[in-house]
């Protein structure tokens, strides 16, 4: 059963500075992993999707890798605002052909940025 | 584009009442997916639908959970009866196939207090 983990649970950073999220997988038979910002009280918003094949997807301020054979992707926000605060979710979709599109959560990383 | 639109927004009940969600998915969105996701938890997958017909509904407590998708457009979600622990965002994604890799856009939930 594919478990994801995601460290810190919660992490407060002063505007301007780089900051990492790290997202752990049990399984790596994944088909993609997909990063998610979530704003309290809202749905999810989809920020980066990196295929299997892929080693990292890039978007304006934040970065994505992906190291499948260690189960491990980073998401790398440069230079973060107070308007990146929120909830980062990560999540994979398993590698299984006729499977369904069950994406396995993590339970989310909350960020604060401090002004 | 119009996202994932879902009613009511909020919804408060007392146990074993009854209550319906409503999802319209993204126009030309063949895939449909109910999630339930609970407060400090990432989102679960209750069940997916391939226009109109159920493709995965492993993790839907079909005791008390159904779920349709009439005309393979818009879907409900129905909850009979409720249970404390039934209390959760219930979030409607949708994505253009199954197979694909492409992104799932998931609409704002729609958040049910059981009392």
């Amino acid at each position: 059963k594919q478990e994801v983990t995601q460290i810190p649970a919660a992490l407060s950073v002063p505007e301007g500075e780089n900051l990492v999220l790290n997202c752990s997988f049990t399984d790596s038979a994944i088909y993609n992993l997909q990063w998610f910002r979530q704003d309290p009280g809202k749905g999810l918003t989809s920020l980066l999707l990196i295929q299997s094949s892929q080693r990292e997807q890039t978007s304006g301020r934040l970065n994505a890798s992906l190291d499948k054979s260690s189960g491990r992707s980073t998401l790398y926000i440069a230079a973060s605002q107070p308007g990146d605060s929120a909830t980062y979710l990560c999540a994979v979709r398993p590698d299984s052909g006729a499977g369904s599109y069950q994406l396995t959560f993590g339970k989310g990383t909350k960020l604060s940025v401090i002004p | 584009e119009a996202g994932v639109a879902q009613s009511p927004r909020y919804k408060i009940i007392e146990k074993r009442q009854s209550v319906a969600f409503w999802c319209n998915p993204i126009s030309g969105h063949a895939t449909l997916y109910w999630y339930q996701q609970i407060l400090g938890q990432g989102p679960k997958l209750l069940i997916q639908f391939q226009n109109n017909g159920v493709v995965d509904d492993s993790q839907l407590p079909k005791d008390r959970f159904s779920a349709e998708r009439l005309k393979g457009v818009d879907s409900t979600l129905k909850i009979q009866p409720a249970k404390l622990e039934d209390s959760a965002v219930y979030l409607c994604a949708s994505s253009l196939a199954r197979y694909s890799g492409n992104t799932i856009y998931f609409g704002e939930g729609s958040w049910l207090t059981v009392v």
